[in-house]
Parts: C-alpha cells; structure tokens; sequence
C-alpha cells in the first residue's frame, strides 16, 4: 500500500519556466492538499481539493499558480512563469475524508528555480 | 501573522533526558491541534494530537501538553532518543475550517548520546 507519491523529487527550473508538480494520493483517497514551505519557514498551506473540484484555494498565491485533481490521474500545482521566490519544498498530502488533521503527507518536491 | 509559533529553533539534549518543544498561538479558533515530525527530504510525519476539551495526551514515550488559557502547548519525549533527531512541528485546526492545518516554523531537536 504505497504512501503518497509526489514527483519529481527534485525540479529544476530557469525563470520565466513552468513547473509541473504531481501527486498521486493514498489509494482510496480523494481528498488532496498542497503545502509549501519555503527555506526556513514552516509549512503553509495553499489549496485542499477534491477530486474534480477545488474546495478552498485560499492559500494560493492569485497570480501565476494553479491547480486541479481531475477524475483521472494524479493532481497537478501548476506554477507559471517561475520566479526566484517560488523555490521552496512542496508538499502535497491526502485524507479519505475532509479533514486534514487525518491527512498522510508525501515526500515533496524541492523546486528550485534558477 | 504568525498565529503559531515555535520560538526556539533548535533544542539540544541528552540521550536519556527529557525533550520538551514548545508551541504558542494566537487564534481562538483553534481547538485541534497537531505535531508532526520530519527527517531532511522527507514529508511530514503525524506523530500525536489533542482536542481542546484535554489538557493532556500520551503515546508512548510523547505526551502533548494543553493550556488553553495561555494558549500554549508542549510536547515532551522521555526519554529521548537519538532516533529522535529530527525538527519537530506544532500544526493547528479549527474545525470551521478542518481541511487545512497551520504550522509553526518548527524546532529542530538533536539528541545527543
């Protein structure tokens, strides 16, 4: 029963590049949420979904991100036009229900952008 | 606006000893409240929780510590291991707004042997 999957692990990307940043949940999952966490920082939350829907974004920077869980495949944050600021740890974790005190963590990517 | 906070950003102790991490808030609204533990390139780990009608919570070699009117709680680890090693984050709900957590910036516990 395998955890939570994120990849890649590691992402490298120049300014002005886009990142695509996956997540497979816990098998019987269908609740999503991703973190960030930049260098020094704690882990901060930007948007929960729901398999086809987003259900509170309200962590999400307004410009430039982007994300969604479709019915099929793994869920997607989507970062265009990166910029320094956005190298962080991103972490995405899952719950069977809409809690996320329940929710198992993935490994995270660590993007860096160059 | 950090409305959780960890203010030693690391703690050193002894094999043997006791740890005691500490974490304060600010928000009211929060009543569930978290600690998870991490290893460099790893995700997060749950490690214990408490509701807010406790004062208390143990598992184990963890005991979580409540104060509501100080808004304050603690995790202390007896005794400490060097397997414990690691850095130590406080993470807070509400339940108006259970899906998502709020962290702390962590404490990075080393046990030393």
């Amino acid at each position: 029963n395998a955890g939570v999957m994120q990849n890649p692990r590691h992402l490298v990307r120049r300014r002005g590049q886009e990142a695509r940043l996956r997540c497979s949940p816990m098998k019987g999952h269908s609740h999503v949420y991703w973190y960030r966490q930049l260098p020094e920082e704690g882990l901060k939350f930007m948007v929960y979904l729901q398999k086809e829907n987003i259900i509170d974004e309200s962590g999400m920077p307004k410009e430039r991100f982007s994300a969604e869980f479709p019915k099929e495949g793994p869920s997607i944050l989507r970062i265009q036009q990166v910029v320094r600021g956005d190298s962080a740890a991103y972490f995405c974790a899952s719950s069977s229900t809409g809690r996320g005190t329940e929710a198992f963590f993935g490994q995270g990517t660590r993007l860096t952008v160059v | 606006d950090q409305q959780v906070k960890q203010n030693s950003p690391s703690l050193s102790v002894q094999e043997g000893r006791i740890s005691i991490l500490n974490c304060d808030y600010t928000n009211s609204m929060f009543d569930y409240f978290l600690w998870y533990k991490k290893y460099p390139a790893e995700g997060p780990t749950f490690l214990i929780s408490i509701s807010s009608i406790k004062d208390k919570n143990e598992d184990g070699r963890f005991t979580v510590f409540l104060n509501k009117s100080a808004k304050h709680l603690s995790l202390h680890i007896v005794p400490s291991q060097p397997g414990d090693s690691a850095v130590y984050f406080c993470a807070a709900s509400d339940t108006g707004t259970a899906s998502k957590l709020t962290f702390g910036t962590g404490t990075r516990l080393q046990v030393t042997l």
